[in-house]
């Protein structure tokens, strides 16, 4: 069992650049997450997906957009890349979007921002 | 400020040693209260889950406590190994602005030396 799949784990993109995060899960969640890590600080979400066809956002959106191309996938594009994206991604997904369910992550993408 | 404030900030330990982590949040009310075990260049995997009104959840070596009246938690580590360094992670859940809001701790980064 793979479990939530990300690409690529690492990436280096200039100023004003653009690129787009991939994950994937297995396990038939209903929900999705980005997230990202900064040293210091706890993870913070970006974007979720409570269901297939559905996103909204997090506590930190601006700069980003996510598409949920269907059940399994939930990527994360960044249009103009800026330093300050520099930072440690993480996708995650639950089987819904209830507080007690259980949350699976990635193992994540480091972007560096130069 | 933080809602969920960890300490120590990192840790060495010798291995087979126990030591206890602490987490302190001022976020009440919550669904539950989690650790997470996140290796370096992985994402957090979930060690224990307690509810509002749990006071002691464990997993092997792992025992997690939760005061509710001083909005306390501990994870404390019996016989600590190598494989345990590792950063630990506490995280509150609520349903709070339409979503399910993890509120992340930053860590304590905990060494196991042999």
């Amino acid at each position: 069992n793979a479990g939530v799949t990300q690409t690529p784990k690492f990436q280096v993109l200039k100023t004003g650049q653009s690129m787009t995060l991939q994950c994937a899960q297995d396990m038939n969640h209903n929900s999705m997450y980005w997230y990202r890590q900064d040293p210091g600080m706890g993870l913070r979400l970006i974007y979720y997906s409570a269901s297939e066809g559905t996103t909204d956002k997090g506590e930190v959106p601006n700069g980003y957009n996510v598409s949920r191309l269907n059940k399994r996938e939930f990527s994360l594009r960044l249009e103009s890349a800026a330093p300050s994206q520099t930072s440690v991604y993480f996708c995650a997904s639950s089987e819904r979007s209830g507080t007690n369910y259980g949350y699976t992550f990635g193992s994540g993408t480091r972007l560096t921002v130069v | 400020k933080n809602q969920v404030e960890q300490s120590p900030q990192s840790l060495i330990i010798l291995e087979g040693k126990n030591c206890t982590l602490q987490c302190n949040y001022t976020v009440s009310p919550f669904s539950n209260l989690r650790w997470y075990k996140q290796d370096t260049g992985r994402g957090p995997v979930s060690l224990t889950i307690m509810t509002f009104s749990e006071n002691t959840k464990s997993n092997g070596r792992y025992t997690a406590t939760l005061d509710a009246d001083t909005k306390q938690s501990s994870l404390h580590i019996t016989a600590s190994q190598l494989s345990d360094s590792a950063s630990y992670i506490c995280v509150v859940i609520l349903f709070s602005g339409g979503y399910n809001k993890l509120i992340f701790g930053a860590g304590t980064r905990l060494a196991v030396h042999p």
